[in-house]
């Protein structure tokens, strides 16, 4: 998986709590994404970064906020969660000069109870 | 391992055969179109991509055309093994909004047969 580790691989939790999944790579890319994949959606972008401190949203980003504070780590967070945030997440890394080029991690499956 | 997609379309090969798996588009602005493999339980896996001013590009195993008139795109699988198996996802990739853009394709479900 492209030097990604995801963190927790799977997680069980209830509405209105606060979750933070974690995406670590040993690639030293700049860029770094999160998505979701749903049956019937296919993936989907929440939020990207392009540096440490600089990240923005994608197409799903309501009710997910992420953070970047070093290179190797980007996280997203779900600050109260919904049953409609169930999915399965996945982070992924470019490398320079292929942004095109999107490796992906294993994933976390998250419920939401 | 977690459903990708309840009903995504399946096509059934026997091994050794060649398998074409088909993708419609929708942008013409996409600058490059890739092709992921999505085993069961785990994330998508890079296969190929070609650039959008090619019309052919060959891997190991993997060849993908691009045809921009009808904007469609295949990926072709020589003499498919059981390993194969898997969703595959076409992606259409443009610059916009600041960042690299993938815009994914429903999948289809690649079955191998001995």
């Amino acid at each position: 998986d492209a030097g990604i580790t995801q963190s927790p691989r799977h997680k069980v939790t209830e509405t209105g709590t606060p979750v933070t999944l974690r995406c670590h790579q040993t690639e030293n890319h700049r860029y770094m994404y999160w998505y979701r994949q749903d049956p019937g959606h296919g993936l989907r972008l929440i939020h990207y970064s392009y540096g440490v401190k600089d990240t923005d949203k994608g197409e799903v980003s309501d009710g997910y906020s992420v953070s970047r504070s070093k290179t190797e780590d980007f996280l997203l967070t779900l600050e109260s969660a919904t049953s409609s945030q169930t999915s399965v997440y996945f982070c992924a890394i470019s490398p320079p000069g292929q942004r095109h080029e999107q490796y992906f991690g294993p994933g976390t499956r998250l419920t939401v109870t | 391992g977690e459903s990708v997609g309840l009903h995504l379309p399946t096509l059934s090969v026997q091994e050794g055969d060649n398998s074409i798996i088909n993708c419609a588009y929708s942008n013409s602005a996409s600058d490059y179109f890739i092709w992921y493999k999505q085993e069961s339980g785990k994330g998508p896996q890079f296969i190929i991509d070609i650039r959008s001013n090619m019309d052919k590009r060959q891997g190991q195993r993997v060849t993908v055309l691009l045809n921009k008139t009808v904007k469609h795109l295949s990926l072709q699988i020589a003499a498919t093994q059981p390993g194969d198996s898997a969703v595959y996802f076409c992606a259409e990739s443009m610059f916009s909004g600041g960042y690299n853009k993938l815009i994914f394709g429903a999948g289809t479900r690649l079955a191998v047969h001995p």
